[in-house]
């Protein structure tokens, strides 16, 4: 029963590197959705995928960042010239459809940039 | 603007001490409020979710209600294995993309 796989589970990056951060979806699930939790901060929405299309980007930072399912594969967030603030936790969650569809977390990645 | 707001932010109780946790929320219209526990450096794990006033869930210890403007969920007899930080969040309408609107969470702590 394998739930939401994200890796690495810790990254370290040195500042102008390029993260990629992973997510295989729950098995069958065709929704994604990335969150990212600053310290001390709550959980925000960053964008919504399913696959081969965007459907929402409303959170994502206009700049560096950018994310992709493809229909074969994982869900991949790739954040290109990292700085310190970008140092945060990356959670992605699947659902098996939208609307009032539940979500199921993955373990998160923790990023960390120095 | 949609908005979640969760008090107390944190809560000590002792084993078997009942005790309610409140989530407000200010939306344009409510789909669905839904109840995480998260654990120190893990995923949001999946509790509870409500779609309409009146209505209540419940697992083991914890019980969801929900009201037009708050849901409360209630912990009743824990257990130390019940400390950890819950999470409420909402999806809204109108829109249609599902994205979950967190609240700032309640670190709960039960001591033995």
């Amino acid at each position: 029963n394998a739930g939401v796989m994200q890796n690495p589970r810790h990254l370290v990056r040195r500042r102008g590197q390029e993260a990629r951060l992973r997510c295989s979806p729950v098995k069958g699930h065709s929704h994604v959705y990335w969150y990212r939790q600053l310290p001390e901060e709550g959980l925000k929405f960053m964008v919504y995928l399913q696959k081969e299309n965007i459907i929402d980007e409303s959170g994502m930072p206009k700049e560096r960042f950018s994310a992709e399912f493809p229909k074969e594969g994982p869900s991949i967030l790739r954040i290109q010239q990292v700085v310190r603030g970008d140092s945060a936790a990356y959670f992605c969650a699947s659902s098996l459809d939208r609307g009032q569809e539940t979500q199921y977390f993955g373990p998160g990645t923790r990023l960390l940039v120095l | 603007e949609d908005q979640v707001t969760q008090s107390p932010e944190a809560l000590r109780l002792q084993e078997g001490e009942s005790s309610s946790l409140n989530c407000s929320y200010t939306v344009s219209g409510l789909r669905g409020l839904f109840w995480y526990r998260q654990d120190p450096g893990k995923g949001p794990e999946f509790l509870f979710t409500l779609y309409s006033a009146g209505e209540e869930k419940e697992k083991e210890r914890l019980k969801a209600t929900l009201t037009k403007k708050e849901s409360f969920l209630h912990i009743t007899a824990p257990k130390p294995e019940d400390s950890a930080t819950y999470l409420c969040a909402v999806q809204v309408v109108p829109g249609n993309t599902g994205k979950l609107i967190f609240g700032q969470g309640t670190t709960l702590q039960v001591k033995p």
